[in-house]
């Protein structure tokens, strides 16, 4: 049990164009998804907390215009990098919560990003 | 503020034991994660203590002192494919994940 998915598993896209990543608990109900991202060689960075039928929580620094997050079920939650840029180019990797009493989070196998 | 910390990188002989540290520094705690990730793929979960001692999972052992601030996981039997990073990451009062940045662990032969 307690699978993530994450659709694409890796984009190359022109700058200025948008991207959606989903993210999909397989087997659970996710009652919270986690949105990060990794730049090589370092530890994840969170961008957002997301709960089914709110809005999405963003940490400090993450534009919440440029990196729309919607979490429309209990299932599936989706980031779309709008008018993605260069410097946008990275690995995003989502998780999910709501099988272990402790919160543990599950991660989906991650979306690598390329903004030519 | 929070702060994680972990040794940048380590490096140990096939067959051998290794102990990552992790120290941490956070508002409140609700557990500690060990997460091992191999290079371009996404992190997969190892351990979990809440409380103090030693949880053992196979090769892998992980201990807690919250009084110290501290947390080490043991790799035991080392094989070549435990080269991985592994990431210590604190739950918070408000449940939120703090990371560290990680321990590249280098398995020569």
């Amino acid at each position: 049990g307690a699978v993530v998915s994450q659709h694409p598993s890796w984009v190359i896209c022109k700058s200025g164009t948008s991207v959606k990543i989903e993210c999909r608990s397989l087997d659970f109900q996710a009652t919270t998804m986690f949105w990060y991202r990794q730049f090589p060689k370092q530890s994840l960075m969170l961008m957002a907390t997301s709960n089914e039928g709110s809005k999405a929580t963003y940490e400090q620094g993450v534009e919440k215009d440029k990196f729309l997050i919607n979490h429309a079920s209990l299932t599936l939650s989706t980031l779309t990098v709008t008018s993605a840029h260069p410097e946008d180019s990275s690995f995003y990797i989502c998780s999910a919560t709501g099988l272990a009493d402790y919160n543990e989070q599950f991660f989906g196998p991650g979306t690598r990003l390329t903004v030519l | 503020g929070q702060n994680i910390d972990q040794p940048t990188e380590m490096t140990a002989t096939e067959g051998a034991i290794v102990q990552i540290n992790c120290t941490y520094q956070t508002s409140g705690f609700n557990g500690l994660f060990w997460y091992q990730q191999h290079a371009g793929e996404a992190p997969t979960f190892l351990s979990y203590n809440v409380l103090d001692g030693l949880e053992e999972k196979g090769r892998f052992s992980s201990f807690l002192s919250r009084s110290k601030g501290y947390s080490y996981l043991l790799l035991k039997e080392l094989q070549m494919k435990d080269s991985a990073s592994y990431l210590c990451a604190v739950m918070d009062s408000n449940y939120q994940l703090i990371w560290g940045a990680g321990t590249k662990l280098i398995i020569k032969p």
